[in-house]
Order: C-alpha cells, then structure tokens, then sequence
C-alpha cells in the first residue's frame, strides 16, 4: 500500500490561502489520492479526490505533481472554522478500504 | 434528509460486558465500514461489509463482531475479549462500487470504560 507522509501542524491566517502538502512517493499509476478533514469530535468529512489531473471544488483545490508523488491540498481563504484535522489518503487498487494515517492539524487564527 | 446516524453518542461499559453500538444509512450505500479512532491517532478499520449478509475483518477485529442483516444497518459489538475498548468508534458508508467514490461518517459514539 502507498503510504503518506503530512507535516503533524500547521497555522494559517484567517482570510489567507491554506497550502497543506503531501508526499506519496510510492503511489502506483492507478491509485487515487483522497483528502478529508476531521473537525475535533466529528466524524472525517469528504474534501476532494484525483488521480492526476488538478481537481477543484466549493471546498478547494488539489494539485497533484506531474510525478504524481506529492500533491497540494488549497484552502484558498481559510476561514476559522477551516481548523480542523487534514487526511491525505492514497486508495490501494481493488480494495474499497481507506487507510488513514494521523494527518496536518491546521490551525486558522484571526 | 440522507445520512448516517450513529447512536448513543457516549457509552460506558462495565468490566466483562458486550455493548453494542449502532449505525444507520438511509443513503441507499451498498459498504459499511467501523473505524476506531484513539486519542491523536488517525482511523483504524475494525471491520467493512460490502454486501448484506457478508462482512470482513479489517486491521484489528479482534474483540468485535458486527452483522449485516439489512442493507441500511451495520452494528458493532464491543465484546468483553476487547481489552482496551476505551476509544472514539466511526461508522462510515459508500456506495462500494471499487471506483472513486468517498466514504460519508457519521458522528462517533465515544466509549468509555467504567
């Protein structure tokens, strides 16, 4: 299975973009790269997904690298309410589990 | 309005006993999934089913069981084999197609050892 690797933190602004990194260096061609964020006490909430084209939703956006070992989750005005737990998941072929590591805590101050 | 209903949100279970805990679609999903969530940890699988009446261990069963005896219901027991059942329990659901697809949460059920 593809691992991820996620910084364990990060702040941000209130008002400014939120660029949480990912790397997933052993990815394999038909593995999809999944985000979701867990706000404290809640169940994780779906953000976005691809495979390896940039995506983009009412949420934000994702930028995968050409290589496709990394990606880039966009926040691009964080609100405070934005403070949550990130999960960068890379989805194994053939199986319908989702393997989630301890993720970015973000942190959004006024 | 669709969605995924967990219950109760705490439960508090007593040495040597089972306690069961509750998980409901009306998403019309084909794949349940139970998730433990330990204090700062990320989500670990206890058990998915993909189909009614058919179910699979996940990265730590032991000390659970479920059934899936109606497509929109998912329960988990906590047996008295669990040892160290004190966590946060997810219950999460898809549509189990094995394409891209996302998982819907529901809102937890704390345990609690007393």
């Amino acid at each position: 299975d593809a691992k991820t690797t996620q910084p364990p933190s990060m702040d941000c602004a209130e008002g400014r973009a939120a660029n949480l990194p990912c790397n997933h260096s052993t990815i394999s061609g038909n593995e999809y790269v999944y985000w979701y964020r867990q706000i404290h006490s809640q169940g994780p909430q779906y953000i976005i997904h691809g495979l390896k084209n940039n995506e983009t939703n009412e949420m934000a956006s994702l930028i995968i690298t050409e290589d496709r070992k990394s990606s880039t989750l966009i926040l691009p005005h964080a609100t405070l309410r934005d403070t949550a737990v990130y999960y960068c998941i890379v989805r194994p072929p053939n199986t319908d589990k989702l393997i989630f590591g301890t993720g970015t805590r973000l942190q959004v101050f006024p | 309005d669709g969605g995924i209903t967990q219950s109760p949100k705490y439960l508090f279970r007593k040495e040597g006993q089972n306690v069961t805990l509750s998980c409901e679609q009306n998403l019309n999903h084909d794949a349940m999934y139970w998730y433990r969530q330990d204090p700062g940890q990320g989500l670990r699988l206890i058990y998915y089913s993909q189909i009614v009446n058919d179910f699979q261990k996940g990265d730590i069963a032991e000390g659970y069981s479920v059934s899936r005896e109606k497509k929109e219901s998912f329960p988990l027991t906590v047996t008295s084999a669990q040892k160290n059942p004190t966590a946060f329990y997810l219950c999460a659901s898809s549509m189990g197609l094995r394409i891209a697809e996302k998982l819907f949460f529901g809102s937890g059920t704390q345990l609690s050892v007393l």
